[in-house]
C-alpha cells in the first residue's frame, strides 16, 4: 500500500513570497489533515478534510493560510505572503474515517 | 494553552536497559492517547494506543500504561535497542465529537546508546 505523498520535500522563500504544497492521501481515506511542526514542538493541527468538506480549522491563520481538498482526494495547503514564523514542516496525514492517522514525510519551510 | 506535555525534552539509555517516557495532559475529555515516533526527514509513525478504559497496553516490547486520576501516560520500551533511538510524540484525542483530532505533546528525543 502506498503512503502518504507530499511534495516538495524543502522549500525556502523570502518573506512576504507565496508558497504552496500538495498532499495525495492514501488511496480511499476519507479524512485528511494538514499538521504544521515548528522545531521543538509536537505537530498542530491547521486543518482537517472529511472528503472535500472542511471538519476543523479553527487553527488555520485564516489571513495567509488556504487550503482545499478538490474532489475529496489530493489537497493543496497554500501560504499567501509568508511570514519568518512560518518556518516549520508541513505534515499531511491521511486515516480512514475513525481510524488510525497516516503522515507524509512532510515539507521542510525556510522562509528568509 | 499545552494540553498535553512532555516535560522530558530528552533521554538517554543503555541498550537492553528500559526506556520511560512521560506525558500529562489537562484536558479531561481525552480518552483515547497515542504514542508516535518520528526519525528525522519522516513523519510520524503509530507506534501503540491506549484507551481510557484502559490502564495498560502492551506490543511486544512496547507497554503504555494510563492513570487517568494522574491525567498521566507512559511509554516503557523494554529492553531498548539502538533503533529506537528516535523523537517520541505523545498524543491525545476526545472520541467523543469523533473528528480524530489529536494534540501533540512536545516529544522526546531518545537515545539508546550501543
Amino acid at each position: 500500500e502506498a503512503g502518504v505523498a507530499q511534495s516538495p520535500r524543502y522549500k525556502i522563500i523570502e518573506k512576504r513570497q507565496s508558497v504552496a504544497f500538495w498532499c495525495n492521501p492514501i488511496s480511499g481515506h476519507a479524512t485528511l489533515y494538514w499538521y504544521q511542526q515548528i522545531l521543538g514542538q509536537g505537530p498542530k493541527l491547521l486543518i482537517q478534510f472529511q472528503n472535500n468538506g472542511v471538519v476543523d480549522d479553527s487553527q488555520l491563520p485564516k489571513d495567509r493560510f488556504s487550503a482545499e481538498r478538490l474532489k475529496g482526494v489530493d489537497s493543496t495547503l497554500k501560504i499567501q505572503p509568508a511570514k519568518l514564523e512560518d518556518s516549520a514542516v508541513y505534515l499531511c496525514a491521511s486515516s480512514s474515517t475513525g481510524g488510525e492517522q497516516f503522515f507524509g514525510p512532510g515539507t521542510r519551510l525556510t522562509v528568509l | 494553552d499545552q494540553q498535553v506535555k512532555q516535560n522530558s525534552p530528552s533521554l538517554s539509555v543503555q541498550e537492553g536497559r528500559i526506556s520511560i517516557l512521560n506525558c500529562d495532559y489537562t484536558n479531561s475529555m481525552f480518552d483515547y492517547f497515542l504514542w508516535y515516533k518520528k526519525y528525522p526527514a519522516e513523519g510520524p509513525t503509530f507506534l501503540i494506543s491506549i484507551s481510557s478504559i484502559k490502564d495498560k497496553n502492551e506490543d511486544g516490547r512496547f507497554t503504555v500504561f494510563l492513570n487517568k486520576s494522574a491525567k498521566h501516560l507512559s511509554l516503557h520500551i523494554v529492553p531498548s535497542q539502538p533503533g529506537d533511538s528516535a523523537v517520541y510524540f505523545c498524543a491525545a484525542s476526545a472520541t467523543s465529537g469523533n473528528t480524530g483530532k489529536l494534540i501533540f505533546g512536545q516529544g522526546t528525543t531518545l537515545q539508546v546508546k550501543p
